[in-house]
Order: structure tokens, then sequence, then C-alpha cells
């Protein structure tokens, strides 16, 4: 089973700085990695498919980028409702399922 | 556009049995494979099952292999989830989403419902 580990679990910043969440595998998983931003409340979004692609609607300062076993999420410019948990999450082929990392809070500072 | 509404959470006995429900809507739910993933309070996410489009594939996790079963009523733009032997940990926000692959292609849950609550407890 692949296990997914995001890092750091929280982390604290300001309204217009960068923010960069890391997630790595425990084996390759290609560049099927999916990411999703989740409210207090609400389901999950999904921001990024493939490592790299945008959603639907997604604004540009998200972006993805790895391959293999480490991932990054990078948000440009936090805007204020960007403050959320952010879960990584793979799909492996063989058997076929779904797995999620454990999340990072990213919180206003 | 895409909406999904889950029905069917409530409170049971651990033991017990539930039949959860999402009705579809806003995209052509047969072409689709859909997924279960649940949440339990405070905690991460945790992906449940998968069905492909046709019905004909289903795939679970360990933790619920052999208690739950995943189907799907292409009729009704419905897909369900029926638990069994319900546990205390089995106590959670289920969620169902659409997978954003078309027909054979699994890839990954694109749109989700607002989830409904099972809480599991005597």
């Amino acid at each position: 089973e692949i296990v997914l580990t995001q890092s750091p679990a929280t982390l604290s910043l300001s309204p217009g700085e960068r923010a960069t969440l890391s997630c790595r595998a425990s084996q390759s998983v290609s560049s099927y990695l999916a990411w999703y931003q989740q409210k207090p409340g609400q389901a999950p979004r999904l921001l990024i498919y493939d490592a790299s692609n945008r959603a639907t609607g997604i604004p540009a300062r998200f972006s993805g980028s790895g391959s293999g076993t480490d991932f990054t999420l990078t948000i440009s410019s936090l805007e204020p409702e960007d403050f959320a948990v952010y879960y990584c999450q793979q799909r492996s082929n063989w058997p076929l399922t779904w797995t999620f990392g454990q999340g990072t809070k990213v919180e206003i500072k | 556009q895409v909406q999904l509404v889950e029905s069917g959470g409530g409170v049971v006995q651990p033991g017990g049995s539930l039949r959860l429900s999402c009705a579809a809507s806003g995209f052509t739910f047969s072409s689709y494979g859909m997924h279960w993933v649940r949440q339990a309070p405070g905690k991460g996410l945790e992906w449940v099952a998968f069905i492909r489009y046709d019905g004909s594939n289903k795939y679970y996790a360990d933790s619920v292999k052999g208690r739950f079963t995943i189907s799907r009523d292409n009729s009704k733009n419905t897909l369900y989830l029926q638990m069994n032997s319900l546990r205390a940990e089995d106590t959670a926000v289920y969620y169902c989403a659409k997978d954003s692959g078309v027909v054979v292609v699994a890839a990954t849950p694109d749109y989700w419902g607002q989830g409904t609550l099972v809480t599991v407890s005597s």
C-alpha cells in the first residue's frame, strides 16, 4: 500500500505570501497525484490533477509540480479565501485504490 | 452543473446496517465511475469504494471490504452504499464523488456532494 506523507502539518502565513506544500509517496505514483482544498464544513474541492493540471475554474495562483515520489502544491500569493486544509491524493492501478495524505493546514499568521 | 446529493445517514448501533444514497444530476451519470469517501470527525479523508460506470467492477478499501457494498442504478441516476456490521470507527461524514475519467478510465474524484453523517453508537 502506498502511503502519502504531507509536510508541514501546519503552515502559518500572511495574505500575499507564497505557500509551498509537500507530498511524498512511499513509492512511485507516476503522475497520478491530485490536490484538494477543504474548508470547514465543506466538501473537498479538486484543485490539481495528474500532478500539474489545474481543475476547471481554479485560479492560476495554484500550481502543482513533481512526479514519481515528490510533489509540491504552490500558492503563489495567498488570498484570504485560501486559508484551508489541503490534501494530496494518489491512485494505484493494481489493485485499483485511492489514498489521501493526512493534510496540511494553511492558517493565517 | 454537477450536483450530488447524499442521504440516508443517521445514528445506528454497532453491528447494525445502513444504506446511503447519492442522487446525481447535471452530467451523464451512466458514463462515469463513482466513489464514496469518508471523513471521521476532525480527521482526514479516507477513500472507501469505487464503482465503474456500468457497475461491472467494484473496488474497496481494506477497512470496509466484506462489510460495505457499492452499487448504482443508472436508470435512476443514483449511487448507493450498503453498510453492514457497522463499527464505532465507521463514524464519519460520507461523501459521494464523481470520477473525472469517462467510461472505462478511472482517474480521480472531481465533483463531491456535501456529505451525510453516519454515527455508530450504542
